[in-house]
């Protein structure tokens, strides 16, 4: 069974500053994703960004970014120059490449940004 | 291209009763899957629906079944309700592969009493 777990419950940092979420899985498999959506107070789950494992290179996405450690099986998440419209539940997913559509959430991150 | 669709958005049920949620997916996509979002629990998979047919199921008693139709609109249905069955149940849609990722809807927030 897959397993995915974030170990940070609440970050508060700065407007503008850059912030790392934590996340680590647990699989036997080799090829699956690996996806970080936000979930805001509006309580819609938006992706943020995916990575697939066969891809050595991290995704970015704008100001997001992830550094992905295939071997210590390790996927966090970074925001650059963050800002207030990121404040949101952050939560890092699992899928496997083929079968049921079936995301394995972490716990998740709850992110404040300040004024 | 219109966005995951879920109704109602709140329902309020006492214990006992059942309840009949509904999805529409992004046009196009084939895959519906339902989670379901808990204080406690966080998110759990309940199952995944792919051309009308259950590809998959979650850990979770009979009283939850769903089910999907040929226009690949889903309807998730809970017998016998619970307290602890109060949660925001959300509905995802994707093209059914595992390249794609799942797109959600705004969740329909069940609460029991």
């Amino acid at each position: 069974a897959q397993t995915v777990t974030q170990s940070q419950p609440e970050m508060s940092v700065q407007e503008a500053e850059t912030v790392t979420l934590s996340c680590t899985y647990d699989t036997s498999e080799s090829n699956y994703y690996l996806f970080w959506y936000k979930q805001p107070p509006s309580r819609q789950m938006i992706l943020v960004i995916r990575q697939e494992a066969y891809k050595q290179q991290n995704a970015t996405e704008n100001r997001f970014s992830v550094n992905f450690q295939k071997a210590a099986k390790s996927f966090s998440l970074k925001i650059s120059d963050s800002q207030l419209g990121d404040t949101a539940m952050y939560f890092c997913a699992f899928i496997l490449f083929q079968g049921a559509q079936k995301l394995v959430f972490g716990q998740g991150t709850r992110l404040t940004i300040n004024p | 291209k219109a966005g995951v669709t879920q109704t109602p958005r709140y329902l309020i049920k006492t214990r006992g009763q059942q309840v009949t949620l509904s999805c529409s997916p992004i046009s196009g996509h084939r895959s519906v899957s339902w989670y379901q979002q808990t204080p406690g629990q966080g998110l759990q998979f309940l199952f995944e629906y792919f051309s009308e047919t259950q590809r998959n199921k979650g850990n979770f008693p009979g009283r939850f079944s769903g089910r999907q139709f040929s226009n690949s609109r889903s309807e998730m249905n809970v017998s016998t309700l619970e307290l602890g069955d109060s949660a925001l149940y959300l509905c995802a849609s994707s093209s059914g592969q595992g390249t794609q990722p799942q797109h959600f809807g705004d969740g329909t927030r069940l609460s029991i009493l």
